[in-house]
C-alpha cells in the first residue's frame, strides 16, 4: 500500500531551538499533505494543509510564523517548529492522500517532540 | 462550522460486541472515515462511508446516516489487541479539502 515516511520519530531539544520534521510520500505523488498535532489522550488537531508549490493553509489559531511549512516537491513536505518552547512538546503527525487511491488518508509514523 | 463528537472512553469484554458512535455537524460534508490508533503510533485506516448504510469488513462494520449526521463503528468478537483509540473523521469539500477528526474514543478490552 501507499507509504508515508516521517522522521525523526522523536526529538528532544532545548528551548529556543528550531526543529524540522520531514514527511515523504514514498510511492505516490502528494500535491497535498496535512499536518496534525496530538496531545496525550486527545485526538488529532489539524494544524495546516500543505500544498505543493504554494503557501500552506493554516487552521485558525495556528501561528504560521511559529510552524513553518514547506512543500517544495510532490513527495516532500517539512514542518519546522521555530524557537521551540516546552508548550510545543507534542506528537506531530503528517498525512497525505493518494488521489489515485481514493480518499483514504495515509499517515506518517509521527514525531514525538520534547522541548526542555 | 464543524463539530464531531464521540464518547471519550468505553470498556468491553473480550469476545463481546461494541458500538462506538460518532455524531457530526460539518459544513460541506463529503464522507466519514474510521481510524484505529494505538498509543504512540500513527492511525490506521478501518473504513470509509460516503453513502448511507452499513459497510461490513470482517469483524468491523461501519454505518452512516447523512440525514442524521451520525455514524457508528461496530466491533465484533472483541480481542485484547482491539484496545486502542478509535477516531472518526469527516471529510469536507468546498474551499480546501480537509479531514476533521473527532475527539476519539479510547476502547479498553478486558479479559
Amino acid at each position: 500500500g501507499a507509504v508515508v515516511s516521517q522522521h525523526p520519530s522523536w526529538v528532544i531539544c532545548k528551548s529556543g531551538t528550531s526543529v524540522k520534521i520531514e514527511c515523504r510520500s514514498l510511492d505516490f505523488q502528494a500535491t497535498t499533505m496535512f499536518w496534525y498535532r496530538q496531545f496525550p489522550k486527545q485526538s488529532l488537531m489539524l494544524m495546516a494543509t500543505s500544498n505543493e508549490g504554494s503557501k500552506a493553509t493554516y487552521e485558525q489559531g495556528v501561528e504560521k510564523d511559529k510552524f513553518l511549512i514547506n512543500h517544495a516537491s510532490l513527495t516532500l513536505s517539512t514542518l519546522t517548529v521555530t524557537s521551540a518552547h516546552p508548550e510545543d512538546s507534542s506528537f506531530y503527525i503528517c498525512s497525505a492522500r493518494d488521489l489515485d487511491r481514493g480518499e483514504k488518508l495515509f499517515f506518517g509514523s509521527g514525531t514525538q517532540l520534547s522541548v526542555l | 462550522g464543524q463539530n464531531i463528537d464521540q464518547p471519550t472512553e468505553m470498556t468491553a469484554t473480550e469476545g463481546a460486541i461494541v458500538q462506538i458512535n460518532c455524531t457530526y455537524q460539518t459544513s460541506g460534508f463529503n464522507g466519514l472515515f474510521w481510524y484505529q490508533q494505538h498509543a504512540g503510533e500513527a492511525p490506521t485506516f478501518l473504513s470509509y462511508n460516503v453513502l448511507d448504510g452499513l459497510e461490513e469488513k470482517g469483524r468491523f462494520s461501519s454505518f452512516l446516516s447523512r440525514s442524521k449526521g451520525y455514524s457508528y463503528l461496530l466491533l465484533k468478537e472483541l480481542q485484547m489487541k482491539d484496545s486502542a483509540s478509535y477516531l472518526c473523521a469527516a471529510t469536507r469539500i468546498g474551499g480546501t479539502y480537509k479531514y476533521i477528526f473527532g475527539t476519539g474514543t479510547r476502547l479498553k478490552v478486558l479479559a
